[in-house]
């Protein structure tokens, strides 16, 4: 059965360094999110993209937060420099949704990676 | 706003028995809702789809309904077992093309 990847599965970083995580959708989603989940609480999106293009980035934080998906396929997402705050599970979730304006196509997500900062 | 919410928190029940668990939420016009099981540290599993123009969905032992025009969805599960003690999340589809998340009910099943 097709799977979203992502890696790692655990991080841990000192406050101020850079982190990576990396997302595989399932093949032919072109729909990805990035979200983040404080422990307690739902997931919160930060970003979507559509292809290779951002399509919401509404709730990123842009001063340290980057995200992206050179070739609409797999995305990273960066956090430079990480704070303390910053804990919590990041997700990518991917769709088979094909363009923004419709709604309503099932989210399937990834195994997460579990961020502690330090 | 536009907001999820699911109450209990948290929910206990022995093995065996049938339970429901709730989903509220605030604006009528949806496109559709899921819900989705997370075991602890783990990532999210979709079980259950409805689409607006659908009354409920089910799949094995699980049933869900949706009544837009109340904002309340819920999710039947028949016979608990051990293996169904997570934490259960449902979302919705607003307008806005974002998936809302409710904060979630965690279940235990008490062999």
């Amino acid at each position: 059965e097709a799977e979203v990847a992502q890696s790692p599965r655990y991080k841990i970083t000192e406050k101020s360094q850079a982190v990576a995580f990396w997302c595989d959708p399932i093949s032919g989603h072109a729909t990805l999110y990035w979200y983040r989940q404080i422990l307690g609480q739902g997931p919160e999106l930060l970003v979507q993209f559509q292809d290779e293009s951002v399509v919401d980035d509404s709730q990123l934080p842009k001063d340290r937060f980057s995200a992206e998906r050179l070739k609409g396929v797999d995305s990273t997402l960066k956090i430079q420099p990480a704070e303390l705050g910053d804990s919590a599970m990041y997700l990518c979730a991917s769709s088979s949704l094909t363009a923004p304006g419709l709604a309503g196509y099932e989210q399937f997500f990834g195994p997460g990676t579990r961020l502690t900062v330090l | 706003k536009q907001e999820v919410t699911q109450i209990p928190a948290a929910l206990s029940v022995p093995e065996g028995e049938n339970l429901v668990l709730n989903c509220s939420f605030t604006d009528s016009a949806i496109y559709n809702l899921q819900w989705f099981r997370q075991d602890p540290g783990k990532g999210l599993t979709s079980l259950l789809l409805i689409q607006s123009s659908q009354r409920e969905q089910t799949s094995g032992r699980l049933n869900a309904s949706l009544d837009k025009s109340s904002g309340r969805s819920t999710l039947y599960i028949a016979a608990s077992q051990p293996g169904d003690s997570a934490t259960y999340l449902c979302a919705v589809y607003f307008g806005n093309e974002k998936l809302t998340f409710g904060t979630g009910t965690r279940l235990t099943i008490i062999p």
